[in-house]
């Protein structure tokens, strides 16, 4: 089943903020929100992961809305080497515990 | 910091033949991951070992497929006899307990 809803795919102009959402309606109070990309041939990249704050890193911010039913992954400056398909997990943080990946948006970044 | 090693990065054999993906962890990394990737589909969880023992295994097709993590760290999986059907990606993945998991660059496998 999947837990997760988002777009199929997505268009950003290249140097603006690229403003991926994802709807988690049913998440329960201990899962985290976890995003990966992948982009062309290569194995899926971690990007950021929160459970219940806004947090930024090095690649991008997460904004988790305060009844948690929806998130959004924002690339402040999206470049051509952002383009790849970005994958919304929700999992249970505990040992045992795998990535569910379900079908992802697909960013594109345009010159 | 080294990522997750895989190897060989291609294969190509034929239905019915035998083959083995190896695969490097982060060190420290106490759990390993086999995921299949068939083109166009998210990855799909095969295995995951918890230092050298199973800890989920039921996606795993056992009729054809095994894996093993001797000594809790590098690992293989092994197809014997390959299908058309397992023509995919394989990606290996790493992580610490608890936390994000680290992909490796994958093995896409070719059946014909």
């Amino acid at each position: 089943d999947a837990k997760t809803t988002q777009p199929p795919s997505m268009d950003c102009a290249e140097g603006r903020a690229a403003n991926l959402p994802c709807n988690h309606s049913t998440i329960s109070g201990n899962e985290y929100v976890y995003w990966y990309r992948q982009i062309h041939s290569q194995g899926p990249q971690y990007i950021i992961h929160g459970l219940k704050n806004n947090e930024t890193n090095e690649m991008a911010s997460l904004i988790i809305t305060e009844d948690r039913k929806s998130s959004t992954l924002i690339l402040p400056h999206a470049t051509l080497r952002d383009t790849a398909v970005y994958y919304c997990i929700v999992r249970v943080e505990n040992a045992g515990n795998m990535l569910t990946f379900g079908g992802g948006t697909r960013l594109m970044v345009k010159p | 910091e080294a990522g997750v090693a895989q190897s060989p990065r291609y294969k190509i054999i034929e239905k019915r033949q035998s083959v083995a993906f190896w695969c490097n962890p982060i060190s420290g990394h106490a759990t390993l991951y086999w995921y299949q990737q068939i083109l166009g589909q998210g990855p799909k969880l095969l295995i995951q070992f918890q230092n050298n023992g199973v800890v989920d295994d039921s996606q795993l097709p056992k009729d054809r497929f095994s894996a093993e993590r001797l000594k809790g760290v590098d690992s293989t999986l092994k197809i014997q006899p390959a299908k058309l059907e397992d023509s995919a990606v394989y990606l290996c993945a790493s992580s610490l307990e608890l936390g994000p998991e680290y992909f490796g660059p994958g093995t896409r496998l070719t059946v014909t």
